[in-house]
């Protein structure tokens, strides 16, 4: 069975620019939950979507948002970027969605912005 | 506020020695508890949990002791090999918030051959 896939693996954005991040869940996961890592702040969870709906929401200001798509595939966009939006965004998915536990991981996508 | 600490930033051991991972938390809702593994640029990979109901869990190398009474657990890895080098998070699941999964800030393990 294929892994969690995340595109694109790296991008650079300047300030002010938005950018959307895709993720595919493996195959008959329906949860899929978003985290930024950074290096103090280790893994801080963004949301957690469940057959194209918000679950759960971290403690994130507005500009980031994201959306589930019928497939399971989700993306997250944030706009106006900052720079201490560089980070690594990391998409996770779970068989079992609502008890959050056990999920899976992509590679993440690394973003840069300056 | 921190409501899981892995208050050991980092940690080296000598190959063939025990590792031992500590995990403290403070919500006594948390209810399950999970330790993933993460290699430099890749995402965490799921390595083992232990439920509440539960004081030990084990497999292979790898064991999680649970004191509930502590809020603590910690994470066996016996013996320890090179390729255990990475960083190890400890994760819980919040009973009483939706069953969130509340994040420690890592420990980065480096066993030395």
């Amino acid at each position: 069975k294929a892994g969690v896939t995340q595109t694109p693996r790296y991008l650079i954005k300047t300030r002010g620019q938005q950018v959307t991040l895709s993720c595919s869940p493996i195959s008959g996961h329906r949860s899929v939950s978003w985290y930024q890592q950074t290096p103090g702040q280790g893994l801080q969870f963004l949301f957690e979507y469940f057959s194209e709906t918000q679950r759960n929401k971290g403690n994130f200001p507005g500009r980031f948002s994201g959306r589930q798509f019928s497939n399971s595939r989700s993306e997250m966009n944030v706009s106006t970027l900052e720079l201490g939006d560089s980070a690594l965004y990391l998409c996770a998915s779970s068989l079992r969605g609502r008890s959050g536990g056990e999920q899976y991981f992509g590679p993440g996508t690394r973003l840069t912005v300056t | 506020d921190q409501q899981v600490k892995q208050n050991s930033p980092s940690l080296s051991v000598q190959e063939g020695r025990i590792s031992i991972l500590n995990c403290d938390y403070t919500n006594s809702m948390f209810d399950y508890f999970l330790w993933y593994k993460k290699y430099p640029a890749e995402g965490p990979t799921f390595l083992i949990s232990i439920s509440s109901i539960k004081d030990k869990n084990e497999d292979g190398r790898f064991t999680v002791f649970l004191n509930k009474s502590a809020k603590h657990l910690s994470l066996h890895i016996v013996p320890s090999q090179p390729g255990d080098s990475a960083v190890y998070f400890c994760a819980a699941l919040d009973a009483g918030n939706n069953r969130k999964l509340i994040w420690g800030l890592g420990t980065s393990l480096a066993v030395n051959p």
